[in-house]
């Protein structure tokens, strides 16, 4: 099936340093990613949707300024959380859509966990 | 506002039993509903999904059951394994595809040797 790999797995910064996290659709492309936030024994909570080429559409009390959406290719998709801050701490999940197969098909990445000290 | 309850939030079964989890929605809109299986550390892995045009959906061990009129659908794992120990999340979206997902709350299944 399908792979969206997510980089890095998981990563420790410092308060009001920038982190970059990266989703990429190894054997497909993707037209639209998916950023999801979760919280230690809670659900997904989508956070924006990333369109190639174009501006990312933001959820409502999404801040657009701290997080930063780029997806300049068909096969990437980045998050860059600014100044970040400990209530920033969380695991981050892209989701990609497979073009080639039926809508239902969204492939999710493996997840990167933020800790921010 | 869209919503998607899940029930319940822990299970544990034992191996070889029946493991059912519910979900209920409010949003009529809603057609497509997938359900995903995520580990620990993991991202969500698609299980399963069933549109409202079919009644249940089997794909191996796994069925959905779906109910239009009440609004409801829900996961069955026949054979429960302790491999399947992981959470379970239903989740609900308008158009006739995945985007823009409403998840549940999810479902911490726990099944026992």
């Amino acid at each position: 099936g399908a792979v969206v790999s997510q980089h890095p797995s998981w990563v420790i910064c410092k308060s009001g340093t920038s982190v970059k996290i990266e989703c990429r659709s190894l054997d497909f492309q993707a037209t639209t990613m998916f950023w999801y936030r979760q919280f230690p024994k809670q659900s997904l909570m989508l956070m924006a949707t990333s369109n190639e080429g174009s501006k990312a559409t933001y959820e409502q009390g999404v801040e657009k300024d701290k997080f930063l959406i780029n997806h300049a290719s068909l096969t990437l998709s980045t998050l860059t959380v600014t100044s970040a801050h400990p209530e920033d701490s969380s695991f981050y999940i892209c989701s990609a859509r497979d073009l080639g197969t039926a809508n239902e098909k969204l492939f999710f990445g493996s997840g990167t966990q933020l800790s921010v000290l | 506002q869209q919503q998607v309850k899940q029930s319940p939030q822990s299970l544990i079964v034992q191996k070889g039993g029946i493991s059912i989890i519910n979900c209920a929605y409010e949003n009529t809109a809603f057609d497509y509903f997938p359900w995903y299986q995520q580990f620990p550390g993991k991202g969500p892995a698609l299980l399963i999904a069933i549109r409202p045009d079919v009644s249940e959906k089997k794909e191996g061990r796994f069925t959905i059951s779906f109910n239009k009129s009440a609004k409801q659908f829900s996961l069955h794992i026949m054979d429960s394994q302790p491999g399947d120990s992981a959470t379970y999340f239903c989740a609900a979206s308008m158009g006739g595809g995945s985007e823009k997902l409403v998840f549940g709350k999810g479902t911490k299944l726990t099944v026992n040797p």
